[in-house]
């Protein structure tokens, strides 16, 4: 059973600051890592596909890395909006199984 | 195609009744996958389909559970005898063949056992 982790659970933030969050999986038999927003009452949005070591991904205000020799992968957020509230999931796909294995999701809310 | 559909939204349920949802995916996506949701998860993988194949099904699936994907487009999820631990999101998602191809998700059918 893969354990793909999030950290933080939750965040609180103010309008304007800039934030991250992790997602650690096992590095072996890797294939790629995954990001998505899911806002309440809508569907998952993928935010980022990333399979490289190194890996670097950017999407307006939102950005991510990948290191897969160590098993981790951030996501940032810069100037954070309150239209950015949402769950951010990351998952995981390894080289011998097509289907996506989640983690808990962190959950982030911005107020004014 | 405006992405993935799923029908219906919101379901309540009595205890013992058995309960169906359908999928309609991407048309170009030959991958349709099923996955639970409860409060606090991460999105729990159910079962996927190749086309009309039903390729893997998880051990979390008792044997109330079937999946069905007629002819490699729309497919049905069937709980039976629905029991108060069936509470959950169902998110249905579609995507290409390639393992790194993103997912188109549904927004979901929401289903409350009482």
């Amino acid at each position: 059973i893969l354990n793909v982790e999030q950290s933080p659970q939750s965040l609180h933030v103010q309008e304007g600051d800039s934030t991250n969050f992790t997602c650690s999986f096992p590095s072996s038999n890797f294939y790629a890592l995954h990001w998505y927003r899911w806002e309440t009452a809508k569907s998952p949005e993928a935010l980022f596909v990333m399979t490289l070591n190194g890996d670097e991904k950017k999407k307006g205000r939102i950005s991510a890395t990948l290191n897969t020799k160590e098993g981790y992968s951030y996501l940032y957020i810069k100037g954070s909006q309150p239209e950015d509230s949402a769950t951010y999931l990351c998952a995981l796909t390894t080289g011998t199984a097509s289907k996506l294995t989640f983690g808990t999701g962190t959950r982030l809310q911005v107020t004014l | 195609d405006t992405g993935v559909s799923q029908n219906p939204r919101h379901k309540i349920t009595k205890r013992g009744q058995n309960v169906t949802f359908r999928c309609d995916p991407i048309s170009e996506h030959n991958r349709l996958y099923w996955y639970r949701q409860t409060l606090g998860q991460g999105p729990e993988f159910l079962t996927y389909f190749q086309n009309e194949a039903q390729l893997e099904k998880s051990r979390l699936l008792s044997d109330r559970f079937s999946a069905e994907r007629p002819k490699g487009s729309f497919s049905t999820l069937e709980i039976q005898r629905t029991e108060q631990g069936d509470s959950a999101m169902y998110l249905c998602a579609s995507s290409l063949r390639d393992r790194g191809a993103g997912y188109t998700f549904g927004s979901g059918t929401r289903l409350t056992v009482v």
